[in-house]
């Protein structure tokens, strides 16, 4: 079975602060798919990245860095310098070779609030 | 168009009546996609439409729930005798084309079902 857990439900941070958010997933698919989603207060979720299962390599995107570690099971994003923008619920997703790629499996997601 | 379209934004219905939420892809995607967001919850799949292919219905809750797609853009999810467990927001997805999952959607701001 696939699953994902992002145990924060919620998190405060005041703007400037180093946030990270957690997420660690279950597949017993070799190859599979990784995605953080962010969804804003106007409810659409935008597509912040991908990862695959065969490229452990950390990437960042100025204020955004992504850990994936296969040994874990684990794909935590940081948010560096937090801005009050940067507040919304994040999704971590996972979609596998197996059960259809194009059927992802969502974290129940954690609420950033980014505070002035 | 730009992104993909939803409508209505919110619904409210009187319980046991049947909804209509209606999904409008960007323009050229083949694959679409359906999705539902409880409250506290993360996203559930329900369906998912791949140009002239069966669709997999495999996500849908109930009989109660149905989807079709016409002429391979327009989306329609039904949902017939609604029930208070329906409430949700209803969340579109499409992809340029099938497999596409594994490179991440574009979703709509979603439809939220308020079922009193």
């Amino acid at each position: 079975a696939q699953k994902v857990t992002q145990a924060q439900t919620e998190i405060s941070v005041v703007e400037k602060e180093d946030v990270t958010l957690d997420c660690v997933y279950e597949t017993r698919d070799t190859t599979y798919y990784l995605f953080w989603y962010k969804q804003p207060p106007s409810g659409e979720l935008v597509f912040l990245i991908r990862r695959n299962s065969f490229d452990e390599q950390n990437e960042i995107s100025g204020r955004y860095s992504w850990n994936f570690q296969k040994s874990t099971s684990s794909f935590n994003f940081t948010i560096t310098a937090s801005q009050v923008v940067d507040s919304a619920v994040y999704f971590c997703a996972l979609s596998g070779s197996n059960s259809g790629t194009y059927k992802y499996i969502f974290g129940t997601g954690t609420r950033l609030k980014v505070l002035a | 168009g730009a992104g993909v379209s939803q409508s209505p934004s919110n619904k409210v219905t009187e319980k046991g009546k049947d909804v209509e939420l209606r999904c409008d892809p960007i323009s050229g995607h083949t694959a679409l996609y359906w999705y539902r967001q409880s409250l506290g919850q993360g996203l559930e799949f329900l369906i998912y439409f791949q140009g002239n292919s069966a669709p997999d219905k495999s996500g849908l809750p109930s009989d109660r729930f149905s989807a079709e797609r016409t002429g391979g853009s327009v989306s329609t999810l039904t949902i017939q005798r609604t029930q208070q467990e329906d409430s949700a927001v209803y969340l579109c997805a499409s992809s340029p084309r099938p497999g596409q999952g594994a490179y991440g959607y574009t979703f709509g701001s979603g439809t939220r079902l308020t079922v009193v």
